[in-house]
């Protein structure tokens, strides 16, 4: 199994700033995605990070509003830019080493966007 | 196009019943299906995992089941205990069309929430 921390774990931010979210992985995973879970809601995936390249968005989510860095095999970071109040979710990062295993997910880290 | 249903969405029970859980999905065209828990505020907890290949899966008090070809899983919890009080989700890995991103990925349900009471 992977055992997944995520910084910060909750923030409240202010209307029109941004938020960096850190994703830590204990081992080398080949796939890392991105989540959001909006209050009362399930998981939208937001993006594929790919180590080295540019992440892969879904459908609905921009490179400009979430910017996503992957430097290496164990780390990325998701970037809330120009936050409103729709933005208040739950942010969860979560790996898998190949598409016919578990995936695991972090703890989430709280954004209130007031 | 792949969904996910979970229904009911909430369910309250007393301890020591045995529960199960019900999950559907559109596509029988799966890689695999994920039961995940989330307590409050929490990310998730992976559960079982079945892949397309399988029947079922067992751990501890926990069973899941996959009839692909129905399109059905079921999570079935035995000797129902207050901790068991979360929400579960159902997930299952598939290649999803253009209308959904056109990539393999997980679709959850919605979830269910349950509650044991003591």
């Amino acid at each position: 199994s992977a055992v997944i921390s995520q910084k910060p774990s909750r923030d409240i931010c202010q209307r029109g700033t941004s938020l960096t979210i850190q994703c830590q992985v204990d081992s080398q995973v080949t796939m890392m995605f991105w989540y959001r879970q909006q209050p009362g809601q399930s998981l939208t995936l937001i993006a594929t990070a790919n180590q080295g390249s540019e992440a892969t968005y879904e459908s609905g989510f921009v490179i400009d509003k979430f910017p996503i860095s992957r430097p290496n095999l164990t780390f990325s970071t998701l970037t809330v830019s120009n936050m409103s109040p729709e933005d208040s979710s739950i942010y969860l990062c979560s790996v898998a080493t190949r598409a016919t295993d578990t995936q695991y997910f972090g703890p989430g880290t709280r954004l209130t966007v007031l | 196009k792949q969904e996910v249903t979970q229904i009911p969405a909430a369910l309250s029970v007393p301890e020591g019943e045995n529960l199960v859980l019900n999950c559907s999905f559109t596509d029988s065209a799966i890689y695999n299906l994920q039961w995940f828990r989330q307590d409050p505020g929490k990310g998730l907890t992976s559960l079982l995992l079945i892949q397309s290949s399988q029947r079922e899966q067992t751990s501890g008090r926990l069973n899941a089941s996959l009839d692909k070809s129905s399109g059905r899983s079921t999570l079935y919890i035995a000797a129902s205990q207050p901790g068991d009080s979360a929400t579960y989700l159902c997930a299952v890995r598939a290649f999803v069309g253009p209308s959904q991103g056109g990539s393999e990925k997980l679709v959850f349900g919605k979830g269910m929430k349950l509650t044991v009471n003591p």
